[in-house]
């Protein structure tokens, strides 16, 4: 079946640094998301990218779709405290359902 | 609106025993889905659903059942619990996909948390 592998699993940073992560897949997605879940909640969706090549921010997050539409990363700037939870990427299937990654725990610490 | 909500939030079973969860969602969406968590494995789609009265086989099916009865709730059963199904439940939901390159965002409830010894 179709996989998404995520790198890093964990990431332990000081608070004001800047984080990258990635996920690559054997597979094309036309649509690649990122989502965060914080401890004990559900996710919540942070980025979505739909054109190879976009490049999309929020606050100080930035995403891009890459070339291939096999990859993706995500950074995040300036790190604070609430950044503290696990990211999820995921790929979007015919008919609206997700493979997601692994996901990157991130650790901050003040 | 009170979003997905999934009830219990947590829950230990003995090997052998059934339930059922439940998941509630308030804005008339007409996708619901189940997903498992587990450490180092990402979120797995067990089954979903396109509308009242379907349902449909999602990536880790096996040992679970679900229905739709009514288009708000969707119910995930266990009907003999086996420790391999001690995991995060979570259940989403989400408007249909609207049209090529669109995402409809799936929306996700707290969560339950089950352990089967």
């Amino acid at each position: 079946g179709q996989q998404l592998n995520q790198s890093p699993q964990s990431m332990f940073i000081q608070e004001g640094e800047d984080v990258s992560m990635n996920c690559t897949s054997s597979s094309i997605f036309n649509t690649w998301l990122w989502y965060k879940q914080d401890p004990g909640e559900g996710p919540v969706l942070l980025i979505a990218l739909y054109k190879a090549g976009e490049l999309t921010s929020n606050g100080r997050l930035t995403a891009q779709f890459g070339i291939t539409r096999k990859d993706s990363f995500l950074n995040i700037s300036a790190s604070i405290p609430s950044d503290v939870g696990i990211y999820f990427c995921a790929g979007q299937l015919q008919g609206g359902k997700l493979i997601f990654g692994q996901g990157t725990e991130l650790s901050v610490k003040p | 609106n009170a979003g997905v909500t999934q009830t219990p939030k947590f829950r230990v079973l003995k090997t052998g025993q059934s339930m059922t969860l439940l998941c509630a969602q308030d804005m008339n969406h007409e996708y619901m889905y189940w997903y498992r968590q587990d450490p180092g494995m990402g979120l797995r789609l067990i089954h979903y659903s396109v509308g009242e009265g379907t349902t449909a086989k999602g990536e880790v099916p096996d040992g679970y059942n679900v229905s739709r009865l009514k288009k708000q709730n969707f119910l995930l059963g266990l009907e003999s619990a086996a420790p391999s199904q001690t995991s995060v439940y979570f259940c989403a939901s989400s408007y249909p996909r609207a049209r090529r390159g669109a995402y409809n965002e799936q929306f996700f409830g707290p969560g339950t948390r089950l352990t089967v010894l």
